[in-house]
């Protein structure tokens, strides 16, 4: 079963655009992470956020978590036609290892 | 350095026949796992190693689909007697250790059963 759910599943901007990428999961959890894919091949891992945490950056990405309503939110700012991919939220837990969980993914285009 | 590879990176196989989808995990990662990943759907979770022991298969679809490790490095996914929903992208990641949440991916297998 899908731990995270994205929000929403699929988005088209215009270039320059900020995008906001809505993540939702259901138990606790001790991390979160974002996935790029592109062109529905290997993922790329881009920004991890633990449990403790509130806000994180990394260049044109800003993760926040809030754990008392379970929901993470992405932001790529300034986006460019090479950040359209599909973006997944991952949850890590532990249970004997860390076990990682990901959602469906939010399709985004990016309109030169 | 190398990152994960996969082999073949398309199969093409009529119902009924055995696969073997291969797995090159990053040297020196411990931990490896297996996903599949149906057209325009997220990633299921199959199968994890540690070393070469799976304490994880509770992913795995069915008695057809089985996998092994050997030297704690290359993996192996094998699939008896295809059938038609068994056509996804099969994506292996590996781990440093345990410990560590970041996966790293390979490109993924394509298997597509006619």
């Amino acid at each position: 079963s899908q731990q995270g759910e994205e929000d929403p599943q699929a988005l088209s901007i215009q270039e320059g655009e900020n995008a906001t990428m809505n993540c939702s999961y259901k138990t606790s959890i001790n991390n979160l992470q974002w996935y790029r894919q592109n062109s529905g091949r290997g993922l790329v891992h881009l920004i991890l956020i633990r449990s403790n945490e509130r806000e994180k950056h990394s260049g044109r990405l800003r993760v926040t978590l809030d754990t008392s309503k379970k929901s993470s939110s992405l932001l790529i700012t300034a986006s460019r036609a090479a950040d359209t991919a599909s973006y997944f939220c991952a949850t890590g837990t532990s249970g004997g290892y860390q076990k990682v969980t990901f959602g469906i993914g939010t399709k985004l285009q990016v309109i030169p | 350095g190398a990152g994960v590879s996969q082999s073949p990176s398309n199969k093409v196989t009529e119902k009924g026949k055995d696969v073997e989808l291969r797995c090159d995990p990053i040297s020196g990662h411990t931990a490896l796992y297996w996903y599949r990943q149906s057209l325009g759907q997220g990633l299921e979770f199959l199968i994890y190693f540690q070393g070469n022991s799976a304490p994880d298969k509770s992913g795995l679809p069915s008695d057809r689909f089985s996998a092994e490790r050997t030297g704690g490095s290359v993996s192996t996914l094998t699939i008896q007697r295809t059938q038609q929903e068994d056509s996804a992208v099969y994506l292996c990641a590996s781990s440093s250790d345990t410990l560590s949440y970041e996966q790293y991916f390979g490109p993924g297998t394509r298997l597509t059963v006619t």
